[in-house]
């Protein structure tokens, strides 16, 4: 156990709907990172939050958008679901400091119908 | 542009039989040599960072080797237990850059 929670586990939805997922970081850990992974791309960066600001954004589409609260958990909203957003995304966190190890969540499976 | 590249893409052994998986790497900056162990449908596990070339960290029976172009996850006497994917990535500033990964099946 990596002590990042995610929260849900799965989610099936249609498309054009929006769907929002949470996780909790480590215990002390202010870093939060988004990735997403489908069997043809591998595990892609979308975003990072630092202490609740943005940090970092990577391949993140207009249509996704995240944010980190003052209790450090975070939440990644998807809007206007295709059926090319359907893969797991994984929540991580890490410590203070550039590349600290990551420490990844169980992930949420999404199935966009 | 950072590129991450792992190999073999599948790998099957039988208990006991040792091997290595390679991550070679071309990054402006390398900021960490990560691999990890995936098992079907759960997250990502951290295994070993490496920081320079020469560096080498052991675990059971994974051993971590890293030069200035590649990384090597040696597996010496594999069980069962060990099938998994093992991902490898490069630290880039924020975000690690991951390959698509080596899928190990070990076979009794």
């Amino acid at each position: 156990d990596s002590g990042v929670t995610q929260t849900p586990k799965h989610l099936i939805t249609a498309t054009g709907q929006r769907v929002t997922l949470r996780c909790s970081p480590r215990s002390g850990d202010l870093s939060v990172y988004w990735y997403q992974q489908s069997l043809d791309q591998g595990l892609q960066f979308l975003i990072q939050y630092y202490n609740g600001e943005e940090r970092a954004k990577g391949n993140i589409l207009e249509r996704f958008s995240a944010q980190q609260f003052p209790d450090l958990h975070s939440e990644l909203n998807l809007s206007s679901l295709e059926l090319g957003d359907s893969a797991l995304y994984f929540c991580a966190s890490s410590g203070q400091g550039l590349n600290n190890e990551q420490f990844f969540g169980p992930g949420t499976r999404l199935t966009v119908l | 542009e950072d590129q991450v590249t792992q190999s073999p893409e599948a790998l099957r052994l039988q208990e006991g039989e040792s091997s290595s998986l390679n991550c070679s790497y071309t990054v402006s900056g390398l900021r960490g040599l990560f691999w990890y162990r995936q098992d079907p449908g759960k997250g990502p596990e951290f295994l070993f960072t490496l920081y320079s070339a020469g560096e080498e960290k052991e675990k059971e029976r994974l051993k971590a080797t890293l030069t200035k172009k590649e990384s090597f996850l040696h597996i010496t006497a594999p069980k069962p237990e060990d099938s998994a994917t093992y991902l490898c990535a490069v630290g880039t500033g924020y975000a690690l850059n991951f390959g698509k990964g080596t899928s190990l099946l070990v076979t009794p």
